[in-house]
Formats: structure tokens, sequence, C-alpha cells
């Protein structure tokens, strides 16, 4: 199965700030990566997704890269709100495309 | 946001008592899932749905059972509850399957005595 993992259980930064969050991937067939964030006491929500034939997609404030060369995603979070405090999940679909495997999660942590 | 609905949102029950949350959804979409989400371990894909009476097997899915026998229900059953069961479980939709996105329900909590 697919096995996806992040670099660092907790971030904390400040107001401001611009937030990077790491995810591994281990299947270099992986052709499509999603990234959600899950507010307190919420179900998860989809931020921005991209495909293998793309390096960078880019949304409102956010920013997605792939390096398919090192099995590596990030999230960069510009200007870092306090409304973007959240836990932070990549994820991506089994060789099927019948299951989605989430990574185990990233708090984002933004002091004032 | 997606019309998804679980019920119950909380529950307490207790060992080997049989309880079945259910998920219910309004946008017509052929997907739907259930994952349990546990401190360290993230979300685990439990049981998923791909129509009508067309259910697989997830990661997890020892001592869990699923029934769809319409569009929009998508019902979770542990048959005798143990305490590792106790967690809290999202139901997820899609009309696209992986290839797109997921949109969750609000969650269930179920604590197991």
């Amino acid at each position: 199965g697919e096995s996806v993992g992040l670099h660092l259980p907790t971030l904390s930064v400040q107001e401001g700030d611009n937030s990077i969050i790491n995810c591994a991937y281990s299947n270099s067939a992986s052709d499509y990566f999603i990234w959600y964030k899950q507010e307190s006491g919420k179900g998860p929500q989809f931020i921005i997704d991209i495909r293998s034939n793309m390096d960078k997609r880019q949304g409102q404030r956010v920013t997605v890269l792939l390096n398919k060369t090192v099995k590596h995603l990030s999230l960069q979070i510009a200007a870092t709100q306090p409304g973007d405090s959240a836990v932070y999940f990549c994820a991506v679909p089994d060789s099927g495309y019948s299951t989605l495997t989430f990574g185990k999660g990233t708090m984002l942590l933004v002091s004032p | 946001d997606a019309g998804i609905t679980q019920s119950p949102r909380h529950k307490v029950t207790e060992t080997g008592t049989p309880v079945t949350l259910r998920c219910h959804q309004t946008e017509n979409h052929r997907y739907m899932y259930w994952y349990r989400q546990d401190p360290g371990h993230g979300l685990r894909l439990i049981h998923y749905s791909y129509g009508v009476k067309d259910t697989d097997k997830g990661e997890v899915s020892d001592g869990y059972s699923v029934s769809r026998s319409k569009t929009e229900d998508f019902l979770l059953t542990l048959e005798s509850a143990t305490s590792s069961q106790t967690s809290v479980y999202f139901c997820a939709i899609s009309g696209q399957g992986p290839d797109g996105e997921l949109f969750f329900g609000e969650g269930s909590r179920l604590t197991v005595l």
C-alpha cells in the first residue's frame, strides 16, 4: 500500500511568517497528490492538489511543490494567519485509484 | 458545504454492544468512505463504497462492516464494540473517487467503555 509520511508533527510560526509543511511518499509511480486542512473539531477540507506533470501549483496564499526525484512534496503558506492554525495532511491515491491514503499530519500553530 | 450528515455525532457505549454510524449525503456522489482518526495515526480507511451494494475493505476493516443499500446512505456497523474502537469516525464522499476532492463530514466521536 501507499506510505505517506510527514517530517514534523508540529510546526510553530509567528503570524505573518511563511510556513512550509513537508511530506514524503514512497511510491515513485504516484501521480496525484493532495493537501487537506483540518481545523479543530471539524472534518478535513481540501486545500490544493498537484499532478505529477507539474512541479509547482499555486493557490490563494498556498503553493505546493513537487519533487519527484526525491519523492517529496511541500505545502507553503504565505503570510501565515491565526486562522491557518490546523492540522495539515498530504494524501495520495492508491495505485488503483480506489482509495486515498493520508499522512499522519502536521499541526501548524500560529501565534500572534 | 457538501451535504454530508453523520449521526450520531457523539456516542458512549459499552464493550460488546453493537453500534451503527450513519453517513447521509445529498450530493448523489458515487464514492463514500469511512475513516477513523486516532492520535499518532492520522486518518485510516476502514471501508469504502463505489456504488450501491458495492463495498470494499480498507486498511483497518477488522471488527467493522458496512452497507450501502441506496446512494445517499453508507452505514458503518461495529458488531461488538471494543475499547480499541474508541475513535473519531469520519465519512467522506466523492464524485470522482480519489482522483478529485473528498468532502468530509463533521465526524462522529465514539467512546467504548
